[in-house]
């Protein structure tokens, strides 16, 4: 089955703590990239990924990292979250037509 | 870079009527423009696109508009029917793949 999957789902976690969240497809997709959703701002782009070793900067890339060492996966690293950085997020990749989004994971940093 | 305004930010209709909602954007460069739909809890999905080579493109119930001299575009959902209530982003890009940058979303609810 086509798909986007992400680990963990949800994930509540402290200040600090340096966090990786995964996301792997399964379509052979080149593009890829993460969000975050947040009441109010719906969707911003964090970072995207054209190929592999290939990433670029979203719209609110601060305090995130990519590396995209496998063209299946794409993993988004918090490194010391903060409070600020609570949010919805989700993966998506695309065959360069649309976006086939992940499930999404929840994350709480208090 | 790129910035997308959508309106309304809630759209209340009676089963059986139509609902547009309307996005502009800034860049002129921009020529890609999926819509996707969000259910309650659940992730979004496309359930429609259209590049600046057309002006229109339709999809049973679906139809979307580009007016690129205007920058703006815009979903038409006809016969809307319950199952309709989600919110719905759409989204503009200067290829498709690539940077997304989305609208701030429209709540659509239909009453039976």
């Amino acid at each position: 089955e086509a798909q986007v999957t992400q680990n963990p789902r949800y994930l509540i976690t402290v200040t600090g703590k340096k966090l990786t969240v995964t996301c792997s497809q399964n379509m052979n997709h080149e593009y890829m990239s993460w969000y975050r959703q947040d009441p109010g701002l719906g969707l911003r782009q964090i970072y995207y990924s054209m190929n592999v070793e290939v990433t670029d900067k979203g719209d609110v890339p601060e305090g995130y990292k990519v590396s995209r060492k496998e063209k299946r996966n794409f993993p988004l690293i918090l490194e010391s979250p903060s409070p600020n950085q609570t949010s919805l997020y989700f993966c998506a990749s695309s065959p360069a037509v649309g976006q086939f989004f992940g499930p999404g994971t929840r994350l709480t940093v208090l | 870079g790129e910035n997308v305004e959508q309106h309304p930010s809630t759209l209340s209709v009676q089963e059986g009527d139509s609902a547009v909602i309307k996005c502009t954007y800034s860049d002129s460069a921009s020529n890609y423009f999926p819509w996707y739909k969000q259910e309650l809890g659940k992730r979004p999905q496309l359930i429609i696109d259209i590049r600046s080579n057309v002006g229109e493109k339709k999809d049973q119930r679906i139809a979307v508009t580009l007016n690129k001299t205007a920058k703006h575009f815009s979903l038409h959902i006809t016969e809307t029917q319950p199952e309709d209530s989600a919110v719905y982003f759409c989204a503009a890009s200067i290829r498709a793949g690539n940077m997304l940058t989305f609208g701030g979303g429209t709540r659509l609810m239909v009453k039976p």
